[in-house]
Formats: structure tokens, sequence, C-alpha cells
């Protein structure tokens, strides 16, 4: 299966650390990419290949991988890391697979 | 500076057509492949279709197979999909987003996204 599974909700309290996960089989040969996305807003590349920041991202992001599972976790969460996540892989075919996105809410 | 500018979307009756367009600026355009992704109205994420960089190749997700056709013009750094017999649940914003390949290009991440532009399909 190319499905990507995220938990749909979230919360971290504003300070602390928070871990998103993502599961699929296609995690076991390609690697996840991680976006968030703001209400109205085109998403953003926040972690790719399983952990690279793009230029530009805090250094409080940060990504990992094991097996079928990617986590995106960050650490120190400020209010303005309030969005919706999705991780991002490919199928065999090289189509682009997306997970179901999670809310993270920021108390 | 890379920018992606959507345009195209609208209000369209149930199996009628539309042709979105996404103007690529800031990069050189003929070297990558193009993707769109859509996402209806306070849903996730849904891939689309990809075109690799000479246009010689193209892949749909299994929902749009035989109803859209990805096209690009290196000319004119745009890529175009076309859209028909569409349906109550294409009904989503439609982004164009650069797919960065790596790895051998074996992965591949959307680095650049435009803002998208909104189809409605509804009678």
């Amino acid at each position: 299966s190319s499905e990507l599974t995220q938990d749909p909700a979230v919360s971290v309290a504003l300070g602390q650390t928070v871990r998103i996960t993502c599961q699929g089989d296609s995690l076991r040969s390609y690697y996840a990419n991680w976006y968030h996305q703001k209400p109205g807003q085109a998403p953003i590349l926040v972690i790719y290949g399983k952990d690279k920041r793009p230029s530009g991202i805090p250094d409080r992001f940060s990504g990992s991988s094991s097996g079928n599972t990617a986590s995106l976790t960050i650490t120190g969460a400020q209010a303005e890391d309030e969005a919706d996540y999705y991780c991002n892989s490919r199928d065999s075919s090289g189509k682009g697979v997306f997970g179901g996105g999670t809310k993270l809410t920021v108390l | 500076e890379v920018q992606l500018v959507e345009f195209g979307g609208g209000l369209v009756q149930p199996g009628g057509s539309l042709r979105l367009s996404c103007a690529a600026s800031g990069f050189t355009f003929s070297s990558y492949l193009m993707h769109w992704v859509r996402q209806a109205p306070g849903k996730g994420l849904v891939w689309v279709s990809r075109i690799n960089s000479d246009a010689s190749s193209t892949t749909y997700a299994d929902s749009v197979k035989g109803r859209f056709t990805i096209s690009r013009d290196n000319a004119k750094n745009t890529v175009h999909l076309q859209m028909n017999s569409l349906r109550a649940e294409d009904t989503a914003v439609y982004y164009c987003a650069r797919g960065y390949y790596y790895g051998s290009g074996s992965n591949y991440y959307f680095d650049y996204w435009g803002q998208g532009t909104l189809v409605t399909v509804s009678s």
C-alpha cells in the first residue's frame, strides 16, 4: 500500500516538545518530507530527505525515520508553529503520496 | 526568486472542462519536473499529476487518469492541467509545485509551491 497515515490532531504546550508521526510501507523504501500549512496559505517545506531542513526553517524542527515510520519533532514549540502538518513521499511508480495531515495546536 | 503562479480556476458545471496554467519564473524551468497537487475544502493535500522536464513522461493519480492531461511549454515556462469530465469531487484548490529530485532521482520533494487556484464543480 502507498498510503501514509497520520494522527488527525496533536496538541503541545508552549515551549514543550511534540512529535508528529507518519506511517506507511513506502517509507521503508523512500524518504519522508514534511510540510506545514496555515489557513489560506500554500504548504511550506520544513523537512526533506527524512532529516534535512531547508534554509530559513528554524532548527527546532527535526526529522527522523525508522522502518515504516517517519517523525517530525518540534523542540520548544512556538505559537507560530500552530498549523497543519503533512508528510509526503512517493510510491514505486513515482506518484506522490501525502498523509492525511495532523492539526497541531499550541496551548 | 522562484515564483509559481497558477491561474484558470473558476466555477464549472459537472461534466465540463477547465484548463489550469502555472507560470514559472526565477529558475531554469526546463530542468525540473513539475507537479499538480490539490486540496478539497477543509481536507488534506492530494497529489494529482506530474510531468518530466522534457514532457516525454507523465503520471496521474488513479482518480483523474483518463480525465486530466498535464502538459508543459518550456519556451513559455508554463505547465498546464487540462481537466475534462469534471465531477463535484474535483472541487479543490489546485497547486502547482516544483519537484526537486535527488538520490539518483529515487526521492523527491516539493520545494516551491504556487498560491493555488480554486476550481469549483457545481451546477
